[in-house]
């Protein structure tokens, strides 16, 4: 069974452009979140998919944007890159929806670098 | 007050003995509890996850929750040198898990 799987693995940017990362859950899932993990602030949310629907987004500006496809496949997107986007930025799918939550599984992540 | 708190480390722990790991979380409306491994340049894989205050445990490991005290454990009995990562405590509540910021562990050969 394939697990998640995140592209590109790595990205080097300029301040100002956008990007946009790619993540295919495992099969049969159907939730996907997504964080940014830094070295000062560890792992923090951006935003959780389920069936194609935004049910949850984390504290971070507008510049951060998602969408989940029908086949469960999601994206998201940074625009107007600035220094401080540069990050691991990693995808996770779970097949349980509601309580209990069985915990999700990672990708191998995406490495943006913003220069 | 952040939402999941753990002591950054580093522990040390000496080769075979018990590794103790900590967390507290401030959101008394948390349902699910984890535990994550993340070894360096990889990415977070989960270790357990319990949902009723008590232990559960998995080979040499055990996850402890009390609900009251908003606390979860985890203890790692036989350490090995392997099990040198950071660990990160995550607290699931309305379809959202959020993380501590880790604890990393260091086992002494």
């Amino acid at each position: 069974k394939a697990g998640v799987t995140q592209t590109p693995r790595y990205l080097i940017k300029t301040r100002g452009q956008q990007v946009t990362l790619s993540c295919s859950p495992i099969s049969g899932h159907r939730s996907v979140s997504w964080y940014q993990q830094t070295p000062g602030q560890g792992l923090q949310f951006l935003f959780e998919y389920f069936s194609e629907t935004q049910r949850n987004k984390g504290n971070f500006p507008g510049r951060f944007s998602g969408r989940q496809f029908s086949n469960s496949r999601s994206e998201m997107n940074v625009s107007t890159l600035e220094l401080g986007d540069s990050a691991l930025y990693l995808c996770a799918s779970s097949a349980s929806q509601g309580f209990p939550n069985y915990g999700y599984t990672f990708g191998s992540g995406t490495r943006l670098t913003v220069v | 007050q952040k939402e999941v708190e753990q002591n950054s480390g580093p522990l040390s722990v000496p080769e075979g003995a018990i590794a103790s790991l900590n967390c507290t979380y401030s959101d008394r409306g948390s349902q699910s509890f984890f535990w994550y491994r993340q070894y360096s340049g990889k990415s977070p894989e989960l270790i357990m996850f319990i949902y009723s205050n008590g232990d559960k445990e998995d080979g040499r490991f055990t996850a402890q929750l009390n609900k009251a005290s908003q606390y979860v454990s985890l203890l790692i009995r036989d350490s090995q040198p392997s099990d040198s990562a950071t660990y990160l405590c995550a607290v699931n509540r309305d379809d959202k898990i959020i993380f501590g910021k880790g604890t990393r562990l260091h086992i002494l050969p």
